[in-house]
């Protein structure tokens, strides 16, 4: 099971926002290691969509932003559109387990 | 255009063997720490292992210690995992991705992935 935890899932009305939640602990997020997040669409690979807690990579939409605190990490779309319907992760290391760690995802849902 | 292609997945016996290989092109493969990535149908994310640029550093989650290894071809540009002894809960889509490297851990691409199924 993973140790950083996501809610199963998350919906809102186009244009509304919604806010996902990445709880880690002091091994991962709250040691100081990096929060990254991803996209994947039904079908397909995940897709990079904030690095280094907060950075969106070149030609991801200003709608997304990301943020960290603690040992918890947020992913905050803005003005949902359909087209961001799909799975997301939370992504970071762990210093205990002395490896990777995804999050447990988050579907996300436009009404 | 950076690209990642697996292949290599196919339907294997438990306790069988199988070698995935990831085709990268696009940028300098030797210049990247290489991941992979599994997900078995409908579920979640799992980082399986990591490789350094140079082939010389490993990591591996631990449900596959000892039974799969990673490795690379520099001059080839290719990316492999060996895939031992496998179980039913090894059945996943495999995905290669690249780290993007320069302090940051990030997987900023990702191939389309494989199909392993582990059944008798």
């Amino acid at each position: 099971q993973s140790v950083l935890t996501q809610p199963p899932s998350v919906s809102g009305a186009p244009g509304q926002g919604v806010t996902i939640s990445c709880s880690g602990s002091t091994s991962n997020i709250g040691a100081g290691y990096d929060v990254h997040w991803y996209q994947q669409l039904p079908g397909t690979a995940p897709k990079l969509l904030i690095y280094a807690n907060s950075n969106r990579p070149s030609g991801v939409p200003d709608r997304f932003s990301g943020s960290k605190s603690g040992t918890s990490a947020s992913l905050a779309i803005t003005g949902l559109q359909a087209e961001d319907e799909g799975d997301y992760y939370c992504h970071s290391y762990d210093g205990s387990l002395r490896g990777y760690v995804f999050g447990t995802g988050t579907k996300v849902t436009v009404l | 255009e950076v690209q990642l292609v697996e292949s290599g997945g196919d339907l294997v016996q438990p306790g069988g063997s199988l070698r995935l290989s990831c085709a990268a092109s696009g940028f300098t493969f030797s210049s990247h720490y290489m991941h992979w990535v599994r997900q078995a149908p409908g579920k979640g994310l799992v980082w399986v292992s990591r490789i350094s640029d140079d082939g010389t550093g490993t990591m591996y989650t631990d449900s596959v210690k000892g039974r799969f290894t990673i490795s690379r071809d520099n001059a080839k540009n290719t990316l492999y995992l060996q895939m031992n002894s496998l179980r039913a809960e090894d059945t996943a889509f495999y995905y290669c991705a690249r780290e993007t490297g320069g302090h940051h851990d990030d997987f900023d691409y990702w191939g389309q992935g494989t199909l392993v199924t582990v059944s008798s």
